[in-house]
C-alpha cells in the first residue's frame, strides 16, 4: 500500500517565488492535514480538510492555501514564499474524525528558502 | 486538549525493554492517550493509543494509570532501529484529531 505520498521531497525556492505541495493518499480517508515541523520542534497543524470541498485553518495557517477538490487529494501552496517557511512539511490523513482514529503521515517535503 | 509532560531524552541498551513516561495530569474523561515516534526526520508513525485500559499490539505496550494521569510506553526488546523521537499524545472527542498538538517529545537512543 502507497499509504500517503507527497512530492517533491526536496525543494529550494527564492524568496517570493510560489510552490504547490504535492500530497495524495490510497486509503479513502476522509480527513486530511498539513503540518509542518521546525528544526527540534515537534509538529504545528497549518490547514486541515474534513472532505472533498471542505478546508479550515489550523494553528499557523499565514502564508498558505489549501484546496481539496477530490477525496485523495491535498495540495498545499506557497504564493510569495518567505525564509520563515523554511521547514519540513507533512501531510497525514485518516478515516473518520475523533480520538479514536490514529493519523497517517507521508514522508515529508523538505523546503528551502533561500 | 490536555498538555503532556515527557522527558527530553533516554537511553536504553539493546534488547532491553524501553520504558518511556508521560505526564498528562490534566487529562479529561474522553480524551485518549496516543503514542507515535519519529525516525530521523520521517514522517510520524503510529505506535498505540488507549483510553483507560492497558494495551498492547506488535509494536509496543501502553500502560495508563488508574487516575489516567500518566502513561508509560513500554518497546519489550529494543532494537537500534527503536532510536527515534516518541510524542506523547492527548486527543478529545471535542477538539478531535485536526487539534492533535505535537510536543517536543522524546528522544529514545538504544545503544548496542
Amino acid at each position: 500500500n502507497a499509504g500517503v505520498t507527497q512530492t517533491p521531497k526536496f525543494r529550494i525556492l527564492k524568496i517570493g517565488q510560489s510552490m504547490t505541495l504535492q500530497c495524495t493518499q490510497d486509503m479513502n480517508h476522509n480527513y486530511m492535514y498539513w503540518y509542518r515541523q521546525d528544526p527540534g520542534m515537534g509538529l504545528k497543524l497549518i490547514y486541515y480538510s474534513v472532505g472533498a470541498g471542505i478546508t479550515d485553518k489550523g494553528e499557523v495557517p499565514n502564508g498558505y492555501n489549501v484546496s481539496r477538490s477530490t477525496t485523495e487529494d491535498f495540495p498545499l501552496r506557497l504564493e510569495l514564499a518567505a525564509p520563515s517557511q523554511t521547514s519540513v512539511y507533512f501531510c497525514a490523513s485518516s478515516y473518520v474524525q475523533g480520538p479514536n482514529q490514529p493519523q497517517h503521515f507521508g514522508d515529508g517535503t523538505r523546503l528551502s528558502i533561500l | 486538549d490536555a498538555k503532556t509532560t515527557q522527558p527530553p531524552s533516554m537511553d536504553c541498551a539493546e534488547g532491553r525493554a524501553a520504558n518511556l513516561p508521560c505526564n498528562h495530569s490534566t487529562i479529561s474523561g474522553n480524551e485518549y492517550v496516543y503514542w507515535y515516534r519519529q525516525i530521523h526526520s520521517q514522517g510520524p508513525q503510529y505506535i498505540i493509543h488507549g483510553l483507560k485500559n492497558n494495551e498492547t499490539n506488535e509494536m509496543a505496550s501502553l500502560i495508563i494509570t488508574e487516575d489516567r494521569k500518566s502513561s508509560t510506553l513500554i518497546l519489550p526488546h529494543a532494537t537500534l532501529r527503536d532510536t527515534a523521537v516518541y510524542y506523547c499524545i492527548v486527543k478529545s472527542l471535542l477538539s478531535g484529531g485536526f487539534k492533535t498538538i505535537f510536543g517536543a517529545g522524546t528522544r529514545l537512543f538504544v545503544k548496542a
